[in-house]
Order: C-alpha cells, then sequence, then structure tokens
C-alpha cells in the first residue's frame, strides 16, 4: 500500500523561525498536498503541486511556501512561525487513477 | 464551489447498535467519493473509495452508498463497537481538483 511519511510527529518551535515540514510518498505519485486541520475548522488546504517544481496556492497559502524538487518529497516553509500557525499539518499524496488519497499520520506543531 | 456537509457532527450510541452517518455535497458532477477515518491525533485514514460507477462499496461491517444524482453519501456502520470510535470524514473527488473535506462526524460507541 502507498506510504506517506511525514518527518516529525510532534514538533515545538518558537515565534519567528522558519519552519520545515518534510513529506514523502513512496508510489510515484504526481500529486501532492498540504492542509492544515483545527478544531471547528476542519480540513483547509494551503498548497499543492501537480508535479515537480509546480505549485499552486489553496485556500490558506499566506505565511507559507512550498518546495518540490523531487516527485517523491513535498515540503511546506513557514517562513517565520507566529502562534497562529500552531496547528495540525497533515500532507497526503494522490492516486490519479482510482482518485484515492493517502495521508501520512501529521504534524502537531506548536509555536510558542 | 464544491461544499460538504457532514451530519450529524457528532453521535454517541451504545455498543451494538447499526447507524448510519450521512454526506452531502454541492456540486454533484463528481468521479467519486472517499470516507475517511481519524483517530484523534493521528492523520486520516482511507476507509472506502466509491466510484460513481459502483454506487456502493462494503469493507466488513462498514457500508458506503454514493447518489450522485442528489449529492449525498451514507456510510453504514454495522454492530458499532468501542473500538469504532473516531471521527469520520467525507470527500467528493473530481479528477485532478483538490478534495474538499466536510468537517466530519466524531462518534463514539459506548460499551
Amino acid at each position: 500500500d502507498v506510504k506517506v511519511t511525514q518527518s516529525s510527529r510532534y514538533l515545538v518551535k518558537r515565534t519567528g523561525e522558519k519552519v520545515f515540514l518534510e513529506c514523502v510518498q513512496d508510489m510515484d505519485h504526481e500529486n501532492m498536498f498540504w492542509y492544515r486541520q483545527d478544531p471547528g475548522l476542519g480540513l483547509r488546504l494551503i498548497y499543492f503541486s501537480y508535479d515537480v517544481k509546480m505549485k499552486e496556492k489553496g485556500d490558506i497559502p499566506e505565511g507559507y511556501s512550498v518546495s518540490r524538487e523531487k516527485k517523491e518529497r513535498f515540503s511546506l516553509i513557514l517562513e517565520s512561525a507566529s502562534t497562529n500557525q500552531t496547528s495540525m499539518y497533515l500532507c497526503a499524496s494522490f492516486e490519479r487513477t482510482n482518485e484515492k488519497l493517502f495521508f501520512g499520520s501529521g504534524t502537531q506543531l506548536s509555536v510558542l | 464551489k464544491q461544499e460538504v456537509t457532514q451530519i450529524p457532527a457528532a453521535l454517541s450510541v451504545p455498543e451494538g447498535e447499526n447507524l448510519v452517518l450521512n454526506c452531502s455535497f454541492t456540486d454533484s458532477a463528481i468521479y467519486n467519493l472517499q470516507w475517511f477515518r481519524q483517530d484523534p491525533g493521528k492523520g486520516l485514514t482511507s476507509l472506502l473509495l466509491i466510484q460513481s460507477s459502483q454506487r456502493e462499496q462494503t469493507s466488513g461491517r462498514l457500508n458506503a452508498s454514493l447518489d450522485k444524482s442528489s449529492g449525498r453519501s451514507t456510510l453504514y456502520i454495522a454492530a458499532s463497537q468501542p473500538g469504532d470510535s473516531a471521527t469520520y470524514l467525507c470527500a467528493p473527488t473530481r479528477g485532478n481538483t483538490p478534495l474538499v473535506f466536510g468537517k466530519g462526524t466524531r462518534l463514539s460507541v459506548i460499551a
């Protein structure tokens, strides 16, 4: 089965730090996504990518950027972390043939 | 823009009950629909993928149906168990377009 690996389960950072969240998938999928999940707000799309070096803004891209240098890796970058970016971050990879989405285990980020 | 609604937002049932979770979506021009389960503090696990040609999909005690014309899907859980306690989310798919999720139904099964 598809494996989507997020590098950290829990992360604690300080305000103003630059934060990198890494995501790797092992099934050669073109499409990858970053969501954040907050109580009462559900999953919100931050950025997505349809191929290497391609990126598209989602619904809430402000304060974030992404990098897709290799097909298997999609990184989310918080340029200058703020307390309102404390959240659960979820990476997903999409199998186009069956239109099936696979998630990583999530990274709970706390910005102090 | 696609909007997905899940009702109820929370549900508490005694062990052994059969239950139905509902998912509705505004844009019926979808291809498939996927149901997920999420345990607290964890990522989402895919439960069932219903392709529009199938209209229904079963896995063990779970059965999901899809009615595109009415913009609805249901997830039926038979003989519920405490281990079924989790949040269940649905997301319709449409080609390469990013999935839009409902806010989920938080299920508690009481022993």
